[in-house]
């Protein structure tokens, strides 16, 4: 049972450049996002997925572009990386809603970007 | 505004010092209040969900209790597995994690 699947797990990029970051779910939840971790910050929202063809902002959207492709797969586009766009990100999925109410939530190995 | 705590940054123990985390929490309704564990490396891994004050839940070593302000994470006899990364999460009007608790158990 693979859980959460995130790729890449390293990424380095130029500034300016674009990348997308797949997560897949192999659990039948309804619910996925998308977080960044930065050093000193908790584990910030960017966008969540309550379903397949639904997307909704969560803390910290801009510069990022979300997909929900069917109920396994939801991606995390950068069209134009900026070096503030350096941080750990993690897909996440549950049965919950946006807080992730009353089920467990499951988090993948996380993406470590750096953007140069 | 709605805010979440997590005190001390960090924390040595011997191997079977029992010891506690706390999260305090200030936000507008708790909706629950979640613990994780996080390994370096490693995405978050769900521990417990809290709703009311007075619950508790255990697993294992661990203990976490809550209040109307705060929540505890209770180790007892910890062993050097133990050694992570404890985030606390609430959810209010939003949903906040901590910045987290990191826990070094020394043999």
């Amino acid at each position: 049972n693979a859980g959460v699947t995130q790729t890449p797990k390293f990424q380095v990029l130029k500034t300016g450049q674009s990348m997308t970051l797949q997560c897949a779910q192999d659990m039948n939840h309804n619910s996925m996002y998308w977080y960044r971790q930065d050093p000193g910050m908790g584990l910030r929202l960017i966008y969540y997925s309550a379903s397949e063809g639904t997307t909704d902002k969560g803390e910290v959207p801009n510069g990022y572009n979300v997909s929900r492709l069917n109920k396994r797969e939801f991606s995390l586009r950068l069209e134009s990386a900026a070096p503030s766009q350096t941080s750990v990100y993690f897909c996440a999925s549950s049965n919950g809603g946006r807080g992730l109410i009353g089920t467990e939530a499951f988090f993948g190995q996380g993406t470590r970007l750096t953007v140069v | 505004e709605d805010q979440v705590t997590q005190s001390p940054e960090a924390l040595r123990l011997q191997e079977g010092e029992s010891s506690s985390l706390n999260c305090s929490y200030t936000v507008s309704g708790l909706r629950g209040l979640f613990w994780y564990r996080q390994d370096p490396g490693k995405g978050p891994e769900f521990l417990f969900t809290l709703y009311s004050a007075g619950e508790e839940k255990e697993k294992e070593r661990l203990k976490a209790t809550l209040t109307k302000k705060e929540s505890f994470l209770h180790i007892t006899a910890p062993k050097p597995e133990d050694s992570a990364t404890y985030l606390c999460a609430v959810h209010g009007n939003q949903f906040y994690f901590g910045t987290g608790t990191s826990l070094t158990v020394i043999p």
